[in-house]
């Protein structure tokens, strides 16, 4: 089935040690998010694309950067992970065309050590 | 940033029972959109309803749209114990970017067997 799929689900890094998440789509949809989530929260935009245009929102910290190879992949890198950055990761997508929904994948929840 | 209130925060209901979650919003919309998220897990698409729609059935989901009143409500009748859930409404508002949600802080529904 066609979907969006992120790797891993869990990860541990330590204070201060970069990491990435990964996220990769079978739909072909032309706009990718990454959204942070933490505990009984909603949630948040980090940033998102439209093809290769990149939009971050204003309240996103430099610590996240994000990089979107091809249509079907998208990353996002931590560079220097803080305890507060400990969260759930969201990786969705979204067809171009008007009045469609976002498709998200499971997340990759993040500790930080 | 979050416009949107779902009420009640948390919800407890018997199987069998119906459930009635409400979200509020302030600004002019293209749609409101219903999420669900079962923990631990992304967020899967419910119901998209356009700003010119008054009520969209799906199953067991019934949702209507007051943009008189900028509300909407979710309706789950006949609940199950896999309903248990945290509920979302985002809403796409009008003069901003298409690709962007809103959320509410979501709703955690429990539906006890």
């Amino acid at each position: 089935d066609a979907m969006v799929i992120q790797n891993p689900r869990y990860q541990v890094t330590q204070f201060g040690k970069p990491v990435t998440l990964s996220c990769s789509q079978t739909l072909n949809h032309n706009v990718m998010y990454w959204y942070q989530q933490k505990s009984s929260q909603a949630p948040k935009l980090l940033f998102h694309y439209y093809d290769k245009d990149f939009n971050n929102e204003a309240d996103t910290p430099d610590n996240f950067q994000s990089r979107r190879p091809n249509t079907s992949f998208c990353f996002l890198d931590i560079r220097s992970p803080g305890l507060g950055d400990a969260a759930m990761y969201l990786c969705a997508t979204r067809s171009r065309l008007g009045n469609q929904p976002q498709h998200f994948g499971d997340g990759t929840r993040l500790s930080i050590l | 940033s979050q416009q949107g209130e779902e009420d009640p925060q948390a919800l407890s209901i018997q199987e069998g029972e119906n459930a009635t979650m409400n979200c509020s919003y302030k600004t002019s919309i293209n749609n409101l959109q219903w999420y669900r998220q079962n923990s631990g897990r992304g967020l899967v698409h419910l119901i998209l309803i356009r700003s010119n729609e008054r009520e969209k059935h799906s199953g067991r989901l019934r949702v209507t749209l007051d943009t008189s009143k900028k509300s909407s409500s979710l309706l789950i009748t006949a609940s199950r114990a896999a309903d248990t859930a945290s509920y979302f409404c985002a809403t796409v508002n009008s003069g901003g970017s298409n690709y962007k949600l809103t959320f509410g802080k979501g709703t955690l529904l429990t539906v006890n067997p």
